[in-house]
Formats: C-alpha cells, structure tokens, sequence
C-alpha cells in the first residue's frame, strides 16, 4: 500500500494569484496522477507526473495553468496558476501500487481550495 | 471520448435496505475498480475486478463485471448508516487511464 500526504490540507486565495500544492508518498513510484473534483462532482484527471520528463496533461488542462513538477520518485508538485473561482476545488494527487497482486490506486486527502 | 456512466446519482434509503448502482461503459474495458468518497474525505479503493463475468464479494457489498466488460454494479445488502457516502466506478481504456464515471451519493436513514 501507498500512504499519500498531501500539503496544504486546505486554503482560501484570492484571484489573480497561484497557489502551490504539494505531494508527498511514502515509497518511490514510477507515476503520480494530479486530478480535479469540482464540487459534488467526479474526479477528473488533470495530468500524469512522470519523474524525469514533463508531464502528461489531459485535454482540457495545459501547462501555463497547472505547471506541474516532479523532482524525484516520491515528490510532486501542482500549481494553480492565475487562479479564478471557477478553479475552486479538491486537487488529489494519487499513486498506483500493487496491494496484494493487485494495482491499486491510492489518493492522498485532498487540497481543498477557494478562490474569491 | 470515452465515457463512463454511473446511475443513479442519489439514492435514499431506509437503514436494512439493499442499494445497487450501476455503471457503463462507452467501449470494453480492461478492468474496473470501485471507490467509497465519504464526506468531506478521498477516494478509498474497494475493489478491482478484471475478469469477464467476475464476481467478488466483501462482506455485504457485492461486486460483479459484465460479459463484455464494459459494465459493471455494486450492491450492498441490508445497508447501515455507516455505508454513507459516495460511490465511483472507474474503468481503464485500452489507453491505460482511468476514467471515472459520476458517482452514486448514498444516503441512508436511520
């Protein structure tokens, strides 16, 4: 199993600025996933963190708005940049780790972010 | 794109009732995997199924996968109050992602 921290657990912005969010796991991984839950609603991916390349953006989500990095097997970052309100909401970054032969994808708790 | 569906979006039920969702897929799937999203917390892994037809079980949840692997359900028998919360299906394409469908919110009375 993985163990997923995740920091900060939460804040209020204000529009126009970025905010940086970090993740943490407590084994390496090949791959770290960056996804959206807007609320009430369902996880989106935003992008794939690969360590030693750039990383994966699905449609929709490019790398001016979330630059993303990812410095060594067990550390991500995800920035929200030039933030607006429609950006309100949890970011998760999770893992895929094998758990008794089988992949599973853990989540970390979550960032939940409001911009006024 | 390829899409997952999930339905129903909410269901309300009364404590020792069954409650099922659904989920289905726009193309075959090379496996689906289950989630619960309590309140105000994260997606916590139940379950993956890979088989064609497969059928796994915990305790009171029921899990199975179509034939043509491009549906799925979860079932609980006899609920209680602490099966609230949200419940995701999420299928990998052939591409290798995970695609998730709209959850089901489960509410349960007591």
């Amino acid at each position: 199993s993985a163990v997923i921290s995740q920091k900060p657990s939460r804040d209020i912005c204000q529009r126009g600025t970025s905010l940086t969010i970090q993740c943490q796991v407590d084994s390496q991984v090949t791959m770290m996933f960056w996804y959206r839950q807007q609320p009430g609603q369902s996880l989106t991916l935003i992008a794939t963190a690969n360590q030693g390349s750039e990383a994966t953006y699905e449609s929709g989500f490019v790398i001016d708005k979330f630059p993303i990095s990812r410095p060594n097997l067990t550390f991500s970052t995800l920035t929200v940049s030039n933030m607006s309100p429609e950006d309100s909401s949890i970011y998760l970054c999770s893992v895929d780790s094998m758990d008794r032969d089988q992949e599973t994808q853990y989540f970390g708790p979550g960032t939940r972010l409001l911009v006024l | 794109g390829q899409q997952v569906m999930q339905i129903p979006q909410y269901q309300h039920v009364q404590e020792g009732e069954d409650f099922t969702t659904y989920c289905n897929s726009s193309t075959t799937l090379s496996n689906i995997q289950w989630y619960k999203q309590r309140p105000g917390g994260h997606p916590v892994f139940l379950i993956q199924l890979v088989k064609s037809g497969e059928v796994k079980k915990q305790k009171r949840l029921t899990f199975q996968f179509g034939e043509a692997k491009k549906n799925s359900s979860l079932h609980i028998t006899a609920t209680q109050t602490t099966d609230v919360g949200t419940y995701f299906c999420a299928g990998t394409s052939n591409t290798g992602k995970l695609i998730f469908g709209q959850g089901t919110t489960l509410q349960v009375k007591p």
